[in-house]
């Protein structure tokens, strides 16, 4: 049981690639979330899906999109990297959106 | 919208002795849930705590207990017996009963020392 898993570990861009960070849970969890981590600061919600087949915008979701690919999976997706989006992105998942978030190890992503 | 506030950026405590770290948050909603969650220099997010609103009684977890004072809106974690793996970032979070997201303070920064 690896929980939440996602790849890269960490990631250096060029401004205006693009990449998909990828995000995987085992735990047959309903919902899953995208958040990003910057300096002094908690995580922020970019994106979430309470459900397989639904997905809905966060408090940070532009230069972002999502995918829910299945219910195991859970995908986001930067178009057009700008160094603003320098940042820490943590995974998460939970049985429903009421319910505890566990979290994955993290994405590093340095856009240069 | 809410707002989580940690005022203590950074704390030390040494290994054996008890540290506490405050939270308080602002809401309307009278249903919710708080959290504490650890992250260590691994930045690996694992949960600590969790406490439900509707529950008068505080929420404990082995070395790690809350104090949640509802009407003050504070949701403090107590550490007994630090230990030199509590070292890490420590970060509140409330999430109210009808949502989706966690929002989190900005994090209290606890070294355990010898």
């Amino acid at each position: 049981n690896a929980g939440v898993t996602q790849t890269p570990k960490f990631q250096v861009l060029k401004t205006g690639q693009s990449m998909t960070l990828q995000c995987a849970q085992d735990m047959n969890h309903n919902s899953m979330y995208w958040y990003r981590q910057d300096p002094g600061m908690g995580l922020r919600l970019i994106y979430y899906s309470a459900s397989e087949g639904t997905t809905d915008k966060g408090e940070v979701p532009n230069g972002y999109n999502v995918s829910r690919l299945n219910k195991r999976e859970f995908s986001l997706r930067l178009e057009s990297a700008a160094p603003s989006q320098t940042s820490v992105y943590f995974c998460a998942s939970s049985v429903s959106v009421r319910e505890t978030q566990y979290f994955g190890p993290g994405t590093r992503l340095l856009v240069l | 919208a809410q707002t989580v506030t940690q005022s203590q950026p950074e704390m030390s405590v040494q290994e054996a002795e008890t540290v506490t770290l405050s939270c308080t948050y602002d809401t309307s909603e009278n249903n919710y849930y708080l959290f504490w969650y650890k992250q260590p220099p691994s930045r690996q997010m694992i949960l600590v705590i969790r406490q439900e609103a509707y529950k008068q009684q505080n929420a404990t977890e082995n070395r790690f207990s809350v104090n949640f004072q509802k009407a003050a809106k504070s949701f403090s974690l107590k550490i007994s017996d630090s230990q030199l793996g509590d070292t890490a970032m420590y970060f509140c979070a409330f999430q109210a009963g009808t949502a989706s997201k966690l929002t989190f303070g900005t994090g209290t920064r606890l070294q355990v020392t010898l």
